[in-house]
């Protein structure tokens, strides 16, 4: 079946790094996601990863994969105030994708 | 270039009535999906729409049903609404099987 997990809640300092996790069941995934979502708002993609991929970075984003343990990470390099949000782990198996949500990782930076 | 818009952004309708909800795509998108986003829960996937059919549906009654226009643009009708419809409703477009970009999402409260 298709299942995804997240922690809850993520308190960091401005400045700091933050890392979300993710785990999913779905070894079909073809693709996996991290969208975030500001209060009343809808989701921003932030990044993608191939689930033949192990890593990739894009600024002060960083993803890792590891496909054997079916674990998902983002890395939040220098983490500012306007990161406070609630971030979501997607993942995607082939054919038609319908995305699966986690139940997203709230972060909340303090300065 | 304009990116996924939803109208109305709020809707506040009683048990029992019906409404509808629209989507524009994303310019150069072909493909609408809908999920459904419960208070404090990730999406939910409810359907998708490709060449004006439904391609895939989610564990959703038939009391949601959808509809997609030649200009890719789409729309969620929900029947006989239930407390428990009250959620943020989610469109994303993408192409074909592509990337999925997430509209504001349109906020109903069913009392």
């Amino acid at each position: 079946g298709e299942d995804v997990e997240q922690s809850l809640f993520l308190s960091v300092r401005e400045g700091d790094s933050s890392v979300i996790n993710c785990t999913y069941t779905d070894s079909s995934s073809t693709y996996l996601y991290w969208y975030k979502q500001e209060p009343g708002a809808g989701l921003q993609l932030l990044t993608y990863i191939f689930s033949n991929m192990d890593m990739k970075q894009d600024q002060r984003l960083t993803v890792l994969l590891n496909k054997k343990d079916k674990h998902l990470s983002l890395r939040i390099a220098d983490t500012q105030t306007g990161d406070s949000a609630i971030y979501f782990c997607a993942e995607t198996g082939t054919g038609f994708q319908k995305l699966v949500f986690g139940t997203g990782t709230r972060l909340l930076v303090s300065p | 270039d304009a990116g996924v818009t939803q109208s109305p952004t709020h809707l506040i309708k009683t048990r029992g009535q019906q409404v509808t909800l629209r989507c524009s795509p994303k310019s150069g998108h072909d493909t609408v999906s809908w999920y459904q986003q419960a208070l404090g829960q990730g999406p939910q996937f409810i359907f998708q729409y490709y060449e004006e059919e439904e391609r895939q549906r989610g564990n959703f009654p038939d009391r949601f049903s959808g509809h997609q226009f030649p200009n890719y643009s789409s729309e969620l009708n929900v029947n006989a609404l239930l407390l428990g419809d009250s959620a943020l409703y989610l469109c994303a477009s993408s192409s074909n099987t592509d990337t999925q970009y997430f509209g504001p999402g349109t906020r109903l409260t069913v009392l």
